[in-house]
């Protein structure tokens, strides 16, 4: 069981390249998540994902671009990368309903250049 | 979604009770209160999520007064490995964004 797997786990992008962070989930769960975090701070949410096909934005939305085709991905998109998206990007996926706890990937660390 | 407040920084000693709490004062009726663990360099874990009164798992407990506008997680003798950060959450789990977290708490456990 393999819980929710980050592609890739580093990446060192151009200012104004783009590149997709994919997100894999084996656990059948309806909500999926995607959170930044730059150094010494919290979690922001990013965009999130409350079933197959859905996408709502979260706290920091601007500059970035979701998709979820399938129940068991949550793609996130740079567009245009730019050097304030350097940051540490985590996924996390979660049941609907009552008393559910988070699952998290292992991170994605992103340099813009 | 209801704001939490939570000191920034703990420190504490080996074998020592830690016990972080957090403010929530506008919480909403279907709220749940969740807590964190994040160590460096790692994703968060879950340890423990209450509704009212107190839980406990093998990892910690959790009290929350009758008012809720507050909740406690308390660590029974911590230990080095302890070291982390932890936050609170407070969310309604059907909404299926309460996922948004604060700044947390930095939990410094020294020998």
């Amino acid at each position: 069981n393999a819980g929710v797997t980050q592609t890739p786990k580093f990446r060192v992008l151009k200012t104004g390249q783009s590149m997709t962070l994919l997100c894999a989930q084996d656990m059948n769960h309806e909500y999926m998540y995607w959170y930044r975090q730059d150094p010494g701070m919290g979690l922001r949410l990013i965009h999130y994902s409350v079933g197959e096909g859905t996408t709502a934005k979260g706290e920091v939305p601007d500059g970035y671009n979701v998709s979820r085709l399938k129940k068991q991905n949550f793609l996130l998109g740079l567009e245009s990368a730019a050097p304030s998206q350097t940051s540490v990007y985590f996924c996390a996926s979660s049941r609907q309903g009552r008393g559910p706890e988070a699952f998290f990937g292992q991170g994605t660390r992103l340099t813009v250049v | 979604l209801a704001k939490t407040t939570q000191p920034i920084s703990m420190d504490s000693y080996e074998g020592q009770e830690v016990n972080i709490t957090c403010s929530h004062n506008n919480i909403a009726t279907n709220d749940y209160i969740t807590w964190y663990q994040q160590f460096p360099s790692q994703g968060p874990r879950f340890i423990i999520q209450g509704y009212k009164t107190k839980v406990t798992n093998e990892v910690a407990s959790l009290f929350i007064p009758a008012d809720r506008k507050s909740s406690t997680l308390s660590l029974p003798r911590v230990s080095l490995s302890d070291t982390a950060v932890y936050y609170c959450l407070v969310g309604d789990p059907n909404a299926g964004n309460m996922l948004t977290f604060g700044g947390g708490t930095r939990l410094m456990v020294k020998p």
